[in-house]
Parts: structure tokens; sequence; C-alpha cells
């Protein structure tokens, strides 16, 4: 079946600009998460969504970034007024139940800040 | 806090050679953990996932081990091939959380 998918592929934005981000999981998959994955540094957890549930903001680094997702479908993550430091790949990331089945990953959006 | 350490960064073999990849971790209260794999410009694609109640899985040439106690898992790579070259990834799910804490990974090259 089809995999994790994401849009755009890469985005170039100047500083100061708004972005989105989408993320389609694999059908039938409750839980969601959003990871970012800078140059030179390991995967930052940004936030999981799990069903109805509350998401897990926790990882955020700061309000200028917010994440949506509507039931068990699609999610954007949003990121205002972008600063250099957000260049990044941005990962999405599904499972059936979290926490006892595997993470399967989208390819990732790459944002460069200008 | 949980901190995941892949130690070397970087190595390059030639083919053939079977390979241990090392993976540490600072505290044995985790959930389960996964070795992914990533190539240039690409997402992760998972490779094993080990439950905290498990000592190994394996899945072809890759066989994954896991002492919780001692807060190390090990990936072996028996026969490595060019098309094994990538970067490779441990993660853990802590207890109590959903989240994975990675490790920067190791970027593998496998010389023909």
């Amino acid at each position: 079946g089809a995999g994790v998918s994401q849009s755009p592929s890469n985005k170039v934005t100047e500083k100061g600009k708004d972005v989105e981000l989408r993320c389609d999981p694999i059908s039938g998959h409750t839980a969601l998460y959003w990871y970012r994955q800078r140059l030179g540094q390991g995967l930052e957890f940004l936030i999981y969504f799990q069903g109805n549930s509350a998401p897990d903001k926790s990882g955020l680094p700061s309000d200028r970034f917010s994440a949506e997702r509507t039931g068990e479908s699609v999610s954007t993550l949003t990121i205002q007024r972008t600063q250099q430091e957000d260049s990044a790949v941005y990962l999405c990331a599904s499972s059936r139940v979290p926490a006892t089945y595997e993470q399967y990953f989208g390819p990732g959006t790459r944002l460069t800040v200008t | 806090k949980q901190e995941v350490t892949q130690i070397p960064a970087a190595l390059s073999v030639p083919e053939g050679e079977n390979l241990v990849l090392n993976c540490s971790f600072t505290d044995s209260a985790i959930y389960n953990l996964q070795w992914f794999r990533q190539d240039p410009g690409k997402g992760l694609t998972s490779l094993l996932l080990i439950q905290s109640s498990q000592r190994e899985q394996t899945s072809g040439r890759l066989n994954a081990s896991l002492d919780k106690s001692s807060g190390r898992s090990t990936l072996y790579i028996a026969a490595s091939q060019p098309g094994d070259s990538a970067t490779y990834l441990c993660a853990v799910i802590p207890d109590g959380s959903e989240k994975l804490v990675f490790g920067k990974g190791m970027k593998l090259t496998v010389n023909p």
C-alpha cells in the first residue's frame, strides 16, 4: 500500500515568510509524528498526534511553530515568520498503534530559509 | 533525559566485510528500539524494531540485538555490499513516551 507522503519535497522561502508543510499518513495509522533534522544534528521530535486526543506539542521549538491534524488524516505543520535556523528537513511519520508498532517515515520536506 | 549515542560517526569498509554498528542509550527504561537506514536526500527506512522484552531481531543479512540493562544495541550486517552504503540511525522510545529519541547516525560507505 501507499506509504507516508509529504509535500512539497523542497521549499525555499525568504526570512519572515510563513510556510505550510503537509503530511499524508498511511491509511489506518492513528498516530502521526513530526520530526526535524537539521544539518549535522540528530532528528528532533516536534509534535505527536494520536486519534482525537490533545496533541503532544512538547517538542515545538517556539510559538512560531504549530500543527494541525483532522481526525486520523492529513496533518499540516505551519512555521510563521521563518528564520534561517528553521532550515532543515522536516520528516513526518505514522504508526498504527503508538509505541507498539514501527514508525514509518515519509520522504521529508527540505526547507531552506534565505 | 534519554540520550542515544552512535560511535563512530562514519565508517568505510571494503565490500564483503561483516559489520557491527553500535548504539548506546543512557536510560534503560525503554519501550522499544528501532534501527533505520537513510539514503542521501531521502526519508528513513525502518530496518528492524526490537521490543524491550526481546533480545534480537533478524531480517535477511541484518541482525539487531538489544541488551537493555546495559543500554546497548548492535546492528550486525553480514557480507556488506556497496548498496548498504547509507546512514544508519538508532532510536529508542522511552517508557511512558510515544516519541523516538534518535542518535546522530553512522555514515557507512562500502567500497567495491
